[in-house]
């Protein structure tokens, strides 16, 4: 299957700083990728639906100034979690739809933990 | 939007016994249903999906059944070993709509040696 990376894979940060992440589709181009955020012991839940030259669409609840979602180009979508708190600590997962697949097939990053002290 | 519900959260069995975990959705468009399996801190890996022409599909030990009407699938594993303990998450998805996946709660498998 298609490969897509995340980096970095861990960070740790301070209250209030701001924290930038990237997915990337290794041998693909991916015109639409997805962002999800998993809680210990939870499911994935689907943030945004993230596509390339256009505005990011969020799920009714994620604040999109606080979650910020750039797609320049057909291999890299970032998130920056902005004014970072402790409450944002979480598993970030990006995933990505390879075009012209006749089905919904998604292929996902191996994820960012974000720990905000 | 989509709404997922999985049962059970968690599934106890003994080796060489059969899983099944069931899935219910309420969008009727919903046309795909990927099933994956994580690892604690890893990246869900998809084990089987169907789509909404197909009411069964098997994968050696795995199979997914669809009932459209009843809008519910479930996973099914056979001759279980330990290696497929991990948390399963089913997804419903619709191409009309934009492909996002909407997730299950999780099941949390333990397969006893």
């Amino acid at each position: 299957g298609a490969v897509v990376s995340q980096h970095p894979s861990r960070v740790i940060c301070k209250s209030g700083t701001s924290v930038k992440i990237e997915c990337r589709s290794l041998d693909f181009q991916a015109t639409t990728m997805f962002w999800y955020r998993q809680f210990p012991k939870q499911s994935l839940m689907l943030m945004a639906t993230s596509n390339e030259g256009s505005k990011a669409t969020y799920e009714q609840g994620v604040e999109k100034d606080k979650f910020l979602i750039n797609h320049a180009s057909l291999t890299l979508s970032t998130l920056t979690v902005t004014s970072a708190h402790p409450e944002d600590s979480s598993f970030y997962i990006c995933s990505a739809r390879e075009p012209g697949l006749t089905y919904n097939e998604q292929f996902f990053g191996p994820g960012t933990r974000l720990t905000v002290l | 939007g989509e709404n997922v519900e999985q049962h059970p959260s968690t599934l106890s069995v003994q080796e060489g016994d059969s899983a099944v975990i069931k899935c219910t959705y309420s969008d009727s468009a919903s046309n795909y249903f990927p099933w994956y399996k994580q690892e604690l801190g890893k990246r869900p890996q998809l084990i089987i999906d169907i789509r909404s022409n197909v009411g069964e599909k098997k994968d050696q030990r795995i199979a997914v059944t669809l009932n459209k009407t009843a809008k519910h699938f479930s996973l099914h594993i056979t001759e279980t070993q330990p290696e497929d303990s991990a948390v399963y998450f089913c997804a419903a998805s619709t191409a009309n709509t934009g492909n996002q996946f909407y997730f299950g709660t999780g099941t949390s498998l333990t397969v006893i040696p």
